[in-house]
């Protein structure tokens, strides 16, 4: 099975700060990679697919990148609303898998 | 617009049996494999079954093979899963959701099973 390694697990930031969260592949999953969003309580939303590739009404200020068996997530100028945990999950192969998850909170 | 509304859980004992279902609208559902994905309470998110757009294919985590059977009714645009054998650890929220790459999800389904 593919291990999806995902990092940190959980990150303080202010509003207006740019974070990064990796996700490291046990092995090359040719940028089939998605980023999810998951607020308490709430389903998980579709932010980024195919590793770098943004969901429609998602704002710009979140981006993607990686290639191989590393890939990050870029949020820029956080917002209050952008408070949440985020997976990423590899479909290249099945079992398909997530990471641990990162807990972002805002100062 | 894309709706998924789960239906179906609870509480079960182990060894019992449970089904859930999963009404799809505002898309062509035969047009979309489909997939059931867990998280156990405070837990991460694990990929549990995915099922093909006619469901002639079907895949499962190791730890639900043979026991559970992922099912679709493409004229009733309803996505199943049906759950035998129940164990403590499969006790958490059952989302259904959308393929291609997760994009629409259910708003989850919780089971739990304990005696």
């Amino acid at each position: 099975d593919i291990q999806m390694t995902q990092s940190p697990a959980s990150l303080s930031a202010s509003l207006g700060e740019t974070v990064s969260i990796e996700c490291l592949a046990s092995e090359d999953i040719y940028n089939n990679l998605a980023w999810y969003q998951q607020k308490p309580g709430k389903s998980p939303q579709l932010l980024i697919y195919y590793a770098s590739s943004l969901q429609d009404g998602v704002p710009s200020r979140f981006s993607g990148s990686g290639s191989g068996t590393q890939y990050s997530l870029k949020i820029n100028s956080l917002e209050s609303e952008d408070a949440a945990t985020y997976f990423c999950l590899q479909d290249s192969e099945y079992p398909w898998t997530f990471g641990g998850g990162t807990k972002l909170e805002l100062k | 617009e894309v709706q998924l509304v789960e239906s179906g859980g609870g509480l079960v004992q182990p060894g019992r049996s449970m089904k859930l279902s999963c009404a799809a609208s505002g898309f062509t559902f035969n047009n979309y494999d489909m997939a059931w994905v867990c998280q156990a309470p405070k837990k991460g998110l694990e990929w549990v079954a995915t099922i093909s757009y006619d469901g002639s294919s079907t895949y499962y985590r190791d730890s639900v093979k043979g026991r559970f059977t992922i099912s679709r009714d493409n004229a009733k645009s309803t996505l199943y899963l049906q759950m035998d054998s129940l164990r403590s650890e499969d006790t958490a929220t059952y989302y259904c959701a959308r393929l291609d790459y997760f994009d629409y999800w259910g708003q989850g389904v919780m089971v739990t099973v304990s005696s």
